[in-house]
Order: C-alpha cells, then sequence, then structure tokens
C-alpha cells in the first residue's frame, strides 16, 4: 500500500498563477483533510472531507477550493496564487472525522513557492 | 483557537525524560499527539478520549485531564530517534465539530 500520496512534491508559482495539487489514499478511508504548514504556526487546516460527496471549511479556507472527486482522491485548488500561499502543504486521510475522531495519516507534502 | 503547547524546545540527553504539555480553552473531545522529524510528515502517535479511553503506541504515554482542558505527553528514557517537533491536535464540540485543530509545536532534540 502506498498509503497518502501527493502530487507535485514541489512547486513554484507566479503570483496570480493557478495550480491544483492533488490527494489520493489507498486505505479506503472516508475522510481526508488539507493542511498548511509554516514555519511557528504548527498545521492549520484549510478544508476537510468528512465523506465521500461533502466537504468543509478549516481554520484557513481563504483563497482555496477543494474537490473531492470520489473515495480516495481529494484536490486542493488555488486559482489565483499569492506570496502569503507559500508554505507546505500536507493532505491526509483517516477513518472517520467528528467526536471519535481515529489517527491520520498523512502525505509527504508539497512545498509551494509563489514569487 | 489554537491549543498552546509548553515548552517550545527542550534538549536532553540519551536517557533523560521530557514532559510536553497541551492546554486548550475550549471544552474538548479528544486529544491527538503527532511527531514530525525535519523535511518529513507528522506521525501518529496516540489518541486519549473523553472518557479515559486511549488508542496509540505501547511505548508512548500520556494524560487527558477532560476538567482543566489539558494533556501532558510522557517521554520516558529518551532515545535519540525521539528528535523531532510534537504537536498535539484537539477536537472541540461545538463550531468546531469534527476539525482537529493543531498547538505550534514542541521541538525536542536528543543528543547522545
Amino acid at each position: 500500500n502506498a498509503g497518502v500520496t501527493q502530487t507535485p512534491k514541489f512547486q513554484v508559482l507566479k503570483t496570480g498563477q493557478s495550480m491544483t495539487l492533488q490527494c489520493a489514499q489507498d486505505m479506503n478511508h472516508n475522510s481526508m483533510y488539507w493542511y498548511r504548514q509554516d514555519p511557528g504556526m504548527g498545521l492549520r487546516l484549510i478544508y476537510y472531507s468528512a465523506s465521500e460527496g461533502t466537504t468543509d471549511k478549516g481554520e484557513v479556507p481563504n483563497g482555496y477550493n477543494v474537490s473531492r472527486l470520489n473515495k480516495r482522491e481529494f484536490s486542493l485548488r488555488l486559482e489565483s496564487a499569492a506570496p502569503s500561499q507559500t508554505s507546505v502543504y500536507f493532505c491526509a486521510s483517516s477513518e472517520a472525522a467528528g467526536i471519535s475522531a481515529n489517527e491520520q495519516f498523512f502525505g509527504p507534502g508539497t512545498r509551494l513557492t509563489v514569487l | 483557537q489554537q491549543p498552546v503547547q509548553s515548552p517550545q524546545a527542550v534538549i536532553l540527553r540519551e536517557g533523560e525524560d521530557a514532559v510536553i504539555n497541551c492546554s486548550s480553552s475550549k471544552a474538548l473531545y479528544s486529544v491527538h499527539w503527532y511527531r514530525q522529524k525535519h523535511g518529513e510528515a507528522p506521525v501518529f502517535l496516540m489518541i486519549l478520549l473523553k472518557g479515559g479511553e486511549q488508542k496509540g503506541h505501547e511505548k508512548i504515554s500520556a494524560s487527558f485531564n477532560e476538567k482543566k482542558q489539558q494533556s501532558s505527553l510522557y517521554l520516558t528514557a529518551s532515545q535519540l530517534s525521539y528528535s523531532g517537533t510534537y504537536f498535539c491536535g484537539t477536537v472541540a464540540g461545538g463550531t468546531s465539530y469534527g476539525k482537529l485543530t493543531f498547538g505550534q509545536g514542541t521541538i525536542l532534540t536528543v543528543h547522545p
């Protein structure tokens, strides 16, 4: 099993460009998440999908959109990239979200720089 | 609101013990602990649920004080492999139902 995979691993964009970060999991998990990690800020939730067909905003959703394409795949789109979106982006998945949230499995991350 | 971790950084020698604390201003349903090594993804350590249930690795111990909304991670007889950044994540009720909110992290360095 590959676990959680993310593409690309590195990306450099110019301000105003758009791009989509791809994430896929092969563990048959119901819930998937997108986080960004900035120095000294820990991990901040951008969007999550508790189950196939649903998505919900996290702490820092502005400037991002997501699509839960199917149970395996959850993509994150930056429509018009800004320097403030320079960060490391992690995708994660778990069996379920909610009160009894299970452990989350993280992908290797995408290092994005916006010039 | 982000949970607060303390201390921000700890330096140990192999074999020494450390405690990392996590505190929230919200009523919590569960606390999660993760470790992240430099340049890598976070890795799950433990979940502590309201009511006392715990799920996680046998060699890791932690506590969850539901009344104080605080959790502590206990690292005993530290090894070089324990080095990394430790994050607590909290699941609270109300409008943040189901969302895991992470603290800012505690950097642990273990020297030989």
